[in-house]
């Protein structure tokens, strides 16, 4: 099984409707990451997470908030989704800053 | 500009050959370096830490570059497998990494 799950893997919907993106953990990590990936700009970070009392910001994050329901869990929700949020959003986690960060499969979200 | 940037590429090569992709970074406070590897559509991977002696694993070499600002990586003997985008992170201080938007790689039979 793998180690870092996101749900779901693929997702259309339609300008001004709430969606969340869902990430959970069996690495035991504390540290918890939601990134955005558009061509030819790599990935950017939205927010992160270094337990479930901590929650940051980070380069891009209006328009998104999270959620850090348990260690291993941590949600991203988009309140009112626009095109331009159309992006492969990644969910990651560690267990320190500099150390290794596994990355989950993904999700692909259209917003029409 | 850019706190990492790298050469989009692609880099199109034969099997068997040589190939460098640099990155340079604009914050000299970055204190860690790293590869990842992200195939088409998947998520990115870890492929090694760039130490500041140099570091080698297998057919991929990784060199920092402190006074220039910049990391290497090198990759010997190229397979059909290493078609990637190879993506150079750093640690700026400030909590989490920092991506470039990564280097295509297209290693050709």
């Amino acid at each position: 099984d793998a180690d870092v799950t996101q749900t779901p893997r693929n997702r259309i919907t339609k300008t001004g409707k709430r969606i969340m993106l869902e990430c959970s953990q069996t690495k035991g990590h504390d540290r918890m990451y939601w990134y955005r990936q558009d061509p030819g700009l790599g990935l950017r970070l939205i927010y992160y997470s270094f337990d479930v009392k901590d929650i940051n910001k980070g380069e891009i994050s209006d328009g998104y908030s999270v959620s850090r329901q348990a260690q291993a869990k941590f949600s991203l929700s988009l309140e009112s989704a626009i095109p331009n949020q159309t992006a492969l959003y990644f969910c990651a986690t560690s267990s320190g800053s500099t150390d290794t960060q596994y990355f989950g499969p993904g999700t692909r979200l259209t917003v029409l | 500009r850019k706190e990492v940037e790298q050469d989009p590429g692609p880099f199109n090569v034969p099997e068997g050959a040589t190939v460098a992709f640099n990155c340079t970074y604009s914050n000299s406070a970055s204190q860690s370096f790293f590869w990842y590897r992200q195939d088409c559509r998947k998520e990115p991977k870890l492929l090694m830490s760039v130490y500041s002696s140099g570091n080698e694993d297998g057919r991929f070499t990784a060199q920092l570059n402190r006074a220039s600002q910049y990391i290497s990586l090198l990759i010997r003997d190229s397979k059909l497998s290493d078609s990637a985008t190879y993506l150079c992170v750093l640690d700026t201080g400030r909590r989490a990494l920092t991506f470039g938007s990564g280097t295509r790689l297209q290693v050709q039979p």
